[in-house]
């Protein structure tokens, strides 16, 4: 089973730069996140969805968006890249929400805007 | 202060001892997971707990929810222990993640 997969896993962008983080699951599952993770940091919720079509704005969503057409992919589009967009993001799914489902993460991919 | 701290932050051992890392939170939870993150990157769950203790090979979780705290041992550690290991809260669909604590066992 393939799981959680995203891409690219790295990229490098000038300022001001658009670009589409990809992620995929094959688990059928409900709940997809993503998260960027900071040197020294805890992961931070970016945007979450609790299904196809429904999507939701987590701690830090500026400068960011998504979408969920279907309940396999879900898109994260980096508009007009800054430099503090460089991170690691990771995708994420569970069956169910945090409170009661495992997490599966993608291997992650590294940004770095300049 | 960050709603969920973890400690030590980095932590080396010899091969064979008994690790301890903690993790204390301070807003009301429904669940809390340790997470497992490798050299190359990639994160894996090792447990999700809502009360109580679970066990599942060399590792052990446990948590106290009056005192907002949960403890993850590992015995007889291996130097293929060496990860980041992070502990997560979750409250309805909101999550929020420790720094995580570098391990790193030598042989």
């Amino acid at each position: 089973n393939a799981g959680v997969t995203q891409t690219p896993k790295f990229r490098i962008l000038k300022i001001g730069q658009s670009m589409t983080l990809q992620c995929t699951q094959d688990m059928n599952h409900n709940y997809m996140y993503w998260y960027r993770q900071d040197p020294g940091m805890g992961l931070k919720l970016i945007y979450y969805s609790v299904g196809a079509g429904i999507t939701d704005k987590g701690e830090v969503p500026n400068g960011y968006n998504v979408s969920r057409s279907t309940t396999e992919d879900f898109p994260l589009r980096l508009e007009l890249a800054a430099p503090s967009q460089t991170s690691v993001y990771f995708c994420a799914s569970s069956w169910t929400s945090g409170d009661t489902g495992e997490l599966f993460f993608g291997e992650g991919s590294r940004l770095t805007v300049l | 202060k960050n709603e969920v701290e973890q400690s030590p932050q980095n932590l080396t051992a010899q091969e064979g001892e008994f690790i301890t890392i903690n993790c204390s939170y301070s807003v009301g939870i429904s669940a809390l997971h340790w997470l497992q993150q490798h050299p190359g990157g990639g994160i894996v769950s090792l447990f999700m707990l809502s009360s109580g203790k679970k066990k599942h090979g060399r590792l052990i979780a446990t948590i106290n929810i009056q005192e907002k705290h949960s403890s993850l041992h590992i015995t007889a550690s291996h130097p293929r222990d060496s990860a980041v290991y992070i502990c997560a809260v979750s409250g309805g669909n909101d999550m929020r993640f420790g720094a995580g604590t570098r391990l790193t066992v030598k042989p």
